[in-house]
């Protein structure tokens, strides 16, 4: 079965360190998006990607960076983590006829 | 710019009780609307969908109908059981654009 796949579950990582968390379709969708969800807030867009070699801004996206080298992977990298971005974070994938998103099972990331 | 707004939680609610939680939309155009649930420790599931106006979407005893009139999404139930408790996600996806826009979410808890 087709599934995505997040990890690792659970980080913990000091201020100032690189961090990259890790999302894997085999959906074979081309958009793939990260969200961070905080209490408050809901779910807010990171960055995202149309397919290989495409990446775009989200609206919450200073601090973080992502890279597209191919279908299956968009990972998530802090570039020099911060308590701010303590968070879960979300990889989700989608086709391009919009039936809404397949979810990852999330990443909960705490920076200290 | 796109936005969705959902009633404030927390919502309690007894088992076989009747479950109406809000959402509105801001939105240029004819925007699909979304409703995703998620259960404790997981990511997100679409629960139903529904891409024109006066469409009704429906899913495990789950409806809402999109009220173009309104700006309107809500989702009902007419009898919530405890395996419903989950906290619930109205959303968003603009014509031309595979972005979700999420509302903050509504933690529904169902007691015995």
């Amino acid at each position: 079965d087709a599934e995505i796949t997040q990890s690792p579950r659970h980080k913990i990582t000091e201020t100032g360190r690189q961090v990259t968390l890790a999302c894997h379709q085999t959906w074979n969708h081309n958009n793939m998006f990260w969200y961070r969800q905080d209490l408050g807030h809901g779910l807010r867009l990171i960055h995202y990607s149309y397919g290989v070699h495409d990446t775009n801004k989200g609206e919450v996206s200073d601090g973080y960076s992502v890279s597209r080298s191919n279908t299956e992977d968009l990972p998530l990298t802090l570039e020099s983590a911060a308590s701010s971005q303590t968070s879960v974070y979300f990889c989700a994938s989608s086709d391009w006829i919009g039936h809404g998103y397949t979810f990852g099972s999330g990443t909960r990331l705490t920076v200290v | 710019g796109n936005s969705v707004t959902q009633m404030e939680g927390p919502v309690t609610l007894s088992e076989e009780a009747f479950l109406t939680i809000n959402c509105t939309y801001t939105a240029t155009g004819y925007p699909s609307l979304f409703w995703y649930v998620q259960y404790p420790g997981e990511g997100l599931q679409l629960l139903l969908k529904a891409t024109k106006a006066d469409d009704k979407g429906s899913n495990k005893g789950f409806e809402a109908t999109y009220r173009k009139e309104t700006t309107s999404f809500h989702l009902e139930k007419g009898s919530v059981q405890v395996s419903d408790s989950a906290v619930y996600f109205c959303a968003l996806r603009q014509g031309g654009s595979e972005k979700l826009v999420f509302g903050k979410g509504t933690k529904l808890t169902v007691n015995p």
